[in-house]
């Protein structure tokens, strides 16, 4: 089975603070996720990576980045954390390729005081 | 970019009912997977499904592509069958570029 392991499910930090969220896959998958989820709106995604030290940028990537150093670790970075920044964030992996199933972590829920 | 709308928005009912979840995308689909998400906050992989037919349980669920909709059944709903559901899909773009679009999710409230 597919593990994908998000280093906190909860986290408490001050705006202006330097985030970081990390997630750790075990299934050698090429391609990772970062996603948050806001009431009513679903799950959007912020970037993404098919491969070490390649990145791209998804669909809200203001105010973040992203460092994918090792084939298995992903990190999403909050550069100076905001209010409007708490959140529940979603790591996923999968295969490259297309026609793969993505696998989702268990989620970091980050409140920004 | 691709659209995906999830009908309806809640849905309650009492245990043992039966329940249709839809999903409706605006285009061609590489991949297509439907999530739970628990009280917890964990998305459940439910399905993998662009299209056909696949059952899992009291769950089943069909993708006709060329139509551009999925359905979700559950059939005999539990308590624990509670939580949000989720349509996600993937459109069919450039290789290595395999991003899931997700709808506004179901909310499903089963009674005891």
């Amino acid at each position: 089975d597919v593990k994908v392991t998000q280093s906190s499910r909860y986290l408490v930090k001050r705006t202006g603070e330097k985030v970081f969220l990390e997630c750790v896959q075990d299934m050698d998958h090429e391609n990772m996720f970062w996603y948050r989820q806001d009431p009513g709106l679903g799950l959007r995604l912020i970037y993404f990576s098919y491969d070490v030290k390649m990145k791209e940028k998804g669909d809200i990537p203001e105010g973040y980045s992203v460092s994918r150093e090792k084939k298995e670790r992903f990190s999403l970075i909050l550069e100076s954390a905001s209010t409007n920044q708490t959140s529940m964030y979603l790591c996923a992996s999968s295969l490259l390729g297309g026609f793969q199933p993505q696998h989702f972590g268990d989620g970091t829920r980050l409140s920004i005081l | 970019g691709i659209q995906v709308e999830q009908s309806p928005p809640d849905l309650i009912l009492q245990e043992g009912a039966n329940s249709t979840l839809r999903c409706n995308f605006s285009d061609s689909v590489n991949n297509l997977q439907w999530f739970h998400q628990n009280p917890w906050g964990q998305l459940i992989n439910l399905f993998y499904i662009p299209s056909g037919t696949k059952q899992n349980g009291r769950l089943s669920a069909t993708t006709v592509a060329t139509e551009r909709y999925s359905l979700l059944y559950i059939s005999s709903s539990q308590t624990t069958d509670s939580g949000v559901y989720f349509c996600a899909v993937e459109g069919r773009g450039v290789f290595g570029n395999e991003k899931l679009t997700f709808g506004t999710g179901t909310r499903l409230t089963i009674i005891p």
